[in-house]
């Protein structure tokens, strides 16, 4: 099946720095990339969805200008938290979307821990 | 109130116990149905995936989808301690790529 590699697995960073997430699809090509942030105990919130070559597409109340996304290949999109601050420490995952149906189109990185200090 | 809705738990149950997770929905538009496990500190893995109203069963896991009630459930036999995660229902209509995520059961099989 489709492997998503995200890195890193967790970081630590201090607050006001920024920090950088990556999620390579190892073996196809991936036209849509989910962004998805998940609090203790509660479901997947959805951040934004990016296409590769386009801007991303942020979802309500999600500030664009904090959390940085960047689609610049097929395999291959980033998020990066800039000036991180401790409400911003949580799991962040992504999720590739191959184009080809529901069924198996969805794989999901193993997500990144983020704390900021 | 939310598109999807999914009791949290969290739900504890002995080993070999059958299991039955549940959601509700309100857009009736939706027309794919996945169930997702997730493990601590990881991402989530399809488990299980229906099209339309119906049942799937897949070894000990069953997928059930009733439309006309907008209720979904997942039940697992024979239950193990490997089976102790958060599930997640997940639901997409057509032509659709995002998904939309219940809010997780976590689920613990007590040896």
């Amino acid at each position: 099946g489709a492997v998503v590699s995200q890195h890193p697995s967790r970081v630590i960073c201090k607050s006001g720095t920024s920090v950088k997430i990556e999620c390579r699809s190892l073996d196809f090509q991936a036209t849509t990339m989910f962004w998805y942030r998940q609090f203790p105990k509660k479901s997947l919130m959805l951040m934004a969805t990016s296409n590769e070559g386009s801007k991303a597409t942020y979802e309500q109340g999600v500030e664009k200008d904090k959390f940085l996304i960047n689609h610049a290949s097929l395999t291959l999109s980033t998020l990066t938290v800039t000036s991180a601050h401790p409400e911003d420490s949580s799991f962040y995952i992504c999720s590739t979307y191959s184009g080809q149906g529901v069924m198996g189109g969805y794989t999901f990185g193993s997500g990144t821990r983020l704390t900021v200090v | 109130q939310k598109e999807v809705e999914q009791d949290p738990g969290p739900l504890s149950v002995p080993e070999g116990a059958i299991v039955s997770l549940n959601c509700t929905y309100s857009n009736s538009a939706f027309q794919y149905f996945m169930w997702y496990r997730q493990y601590s500190r990881k991402g989530p893995e399809l488990l299980m995936y229906t099209y339309s109203s119906g049942n799937k069963e897949d070894g000990r896991f069953t997928a059930q989808v009733d439309k006309s009630s907008k209720y979904i459930s997942l039940f697992i036999r024979d239950s193990q301690p490997s089976d102790s995660a958060t599930y997640l229902c997940a639901m997409t209509r057509q032509g659709a790529q995002k998904l939309v995520f219940g809010q997780g059961t976590r689920l613990t099989i007590n040896p």
